[in-house]
């Protein structure tokens, strides 16, 4: 059985830094694409970044380009989503997503969800 | 960054049928866009309808399918149920990078 579970949400103020944690089991991690998406309160869901199997290519929005950095650790099953330069606009519940396969087209998809873990940018 | 349109709202009787569909500013959307589709009721996480226009997974209703229409990516629900009432999102992929549609509240009445 797939599982997903996010960790690191919480309170941060405006300009602070945030790591987020996914851990994966119930599938071979390194054989897949995983991504994160958000949603804001009471908003749709925005896709945030992705990563290939193999953590040699990865993909942002350009709402976070330059500020969010994703990585995985295959020898962990743990995805990673670095978040610096918060804004109040970043708060959202974050889910972290399993892809259908290892490299692009796969990285834009999703076929398995967390939970999520609520990210509150704030002073 | 291409925009991906949806019907803001659907409204569909019990037994009824209704097509949700999702459209890209880039122009018509194709298979090359791997469209999905993914159900979410208050409080809970996503989950995913559909896979590439039109695959279904163990888990996805019967009564819900997926094709390319007129241009757009498009979901039928055919005999709707009312645990069926739900927002519904599009997703569309542009080079490895994915777009989100603004999403569909369905509701079943």
């Amino acid at each position: 059985e797939v599982q997903l579970l996010e960790s690191g949400g919480g309170l941060v103020q405006p300009g602070g830094s945030l790591r987020l944690s996914c851990a994966a089991s119930g599938f071979t991690f390194s054989s897949y694409a995983m991504s994160w998406v958000r949603q804001a309160p009471g908003k749709g869901l925005e896709w945030v970044s992705a990563i290939s199997g193999s953590g040699g290519s990865t993909y942002y929005a350009d709402s976070v380009k330059g500020r969010f950095t994703i990585s995985r650790d295959n020898s962990k099953n743990t995805l990673y989503l670095q978040m610096n330069s918060l804004r109040a606009e970043d708060t959202a519940v974050y889910y972290c997503a399993k892809g259908r396969g290892a490299t692009k087209p796969y990285t834009a998809g999703v076929d398995y969800w967390g939970q999520g873990t609520l990210v509150t940018v704030s002073s | 960054q291409a925009v991906v349109t949806q019907e803001p709202s659907l409204t569909v009787s019990p037994g009824g049928t209704v097509t949700l569909t999702c459209g890209s500013s880039t122009g018509a959307v194709t298979s090359g866009h791997y469209p999905y589709w993914f159900q979410q009721k208050p409080g809970q996480a996503p989950r995913t309808l559909i896979y590439d226009t039109s695959n279904k997974h163990s888990w996805t209703p019967a009564r819900f399918s997926g094709s390319l229409l007129g241009g757009k990516a498009a979901l039928t629900l055919s005999g709707a149920q009312p645990e069926d009432e739900a927002e519904y999102y599009c997703l569309l992929s542009y080079s490895g990078r994915g777009v989100f549609g603004g999403g569909t509240k369905l509701t079943v009445l």
